[in-house]
């Protein structure tokens, strides 16, 4: 059974700082997606990571895929107030078709 | 505009009543999810379609039905058997071709049983 665990759980961050989320799965799988959530919104998508050794940018996000290790990161710099929200990992179950297992997500609090 | 809709954005039912949630897509995409999201916890995903007419249990089938007649159509029931219903339920859908599989979410229907 694939499990996604994501940590921190909660993360306050202070603007300008630098910070990173962990994403660790179980088992082998090489498609990896990371969404956020605004409070009772739906999720938007930021990142598809498809190999091993994949790095995607946009603004302030970036992220990275080590199927090796099994392990995504999602890396904050200078944080800003307008990235408070909850960052999920997601993981493809590969043998089953295109279904996704969720990270349990991490709070991101930026305080100025 | 292409997207995902869903409907209602509220819902409010007594328990032991059933109640559909619509899911409706015009990105001509094959694949349709429904997931369920609890407070403060990631999402789990009930059933998926990845063609008309044929769907599948998720993890958390129990207390659920769906149907797709139509490739933009995915309703979701919550039946009486379900036996916390109360959370947020997200409808996504995704092409079934290389590269990616990437799913795109609809806005959510927050379902209240009292």
């Amino acid at each position: 059974e694939l499990k996604v665990e994501q940590n921190p759980l909660f993360l306050s961050m202070q603007e300008g700082k630098n910070y990173t989320i962990y994403c660790n799965y179980s088992t082998t799988s090489d498609r990896l997606y990371w969404y956020r959530q605004d409070p009772g919104k739906s999720l938007e998508s930021l990142f598809v990571l498809l190999s091993n050794g994949a790095v995607k940018q946009e603004g302030r996000l970036m992220a990275s895929l080590d199927t090796k290790a099994r392990l995504s990161t999602l890396h904050i710099t200078a944080a800003v107030h307008d990235l408070s929200a909850t960052y999920f990992c997601a993981v493809d179950r590969k043998a089953a078709g295109n279904k996704l297992t969720f990270g349990g997500g991490t709070r991101v609090l930026v305080k100025p | 505009d292409g997207g995902i809709t869903q409907s209602p954005k509220y819902l409010f039912r007594k328990e032991g009543q059933n109640v559909t949630l619509s899911c409706e897509q015009n990105l001509n995409h094959d694949a349709m999810y429904w997931y369920r999201q609890d407070p403060g916890q990631g999402l789990r995903l009930i059933y998926y379609s990845q063609i008309v007419n044929d769907f599948q249990k998720g993890d958390i089938a129990e207390g659920y039905s769906v149907s797709r007649e139509k490739k933009e159509s995915f309703p979701l029931t919550v039946t009486s058997a379900q036996k916390n219903p109360t959370a947020f339920y997200l409808c996504a859908s995704s092409p079934q071709g290389r590269p990616s599989y990437e799913q795109y979410f609809g806005p959510g229907t927050r379902l209240t049983v009292t």
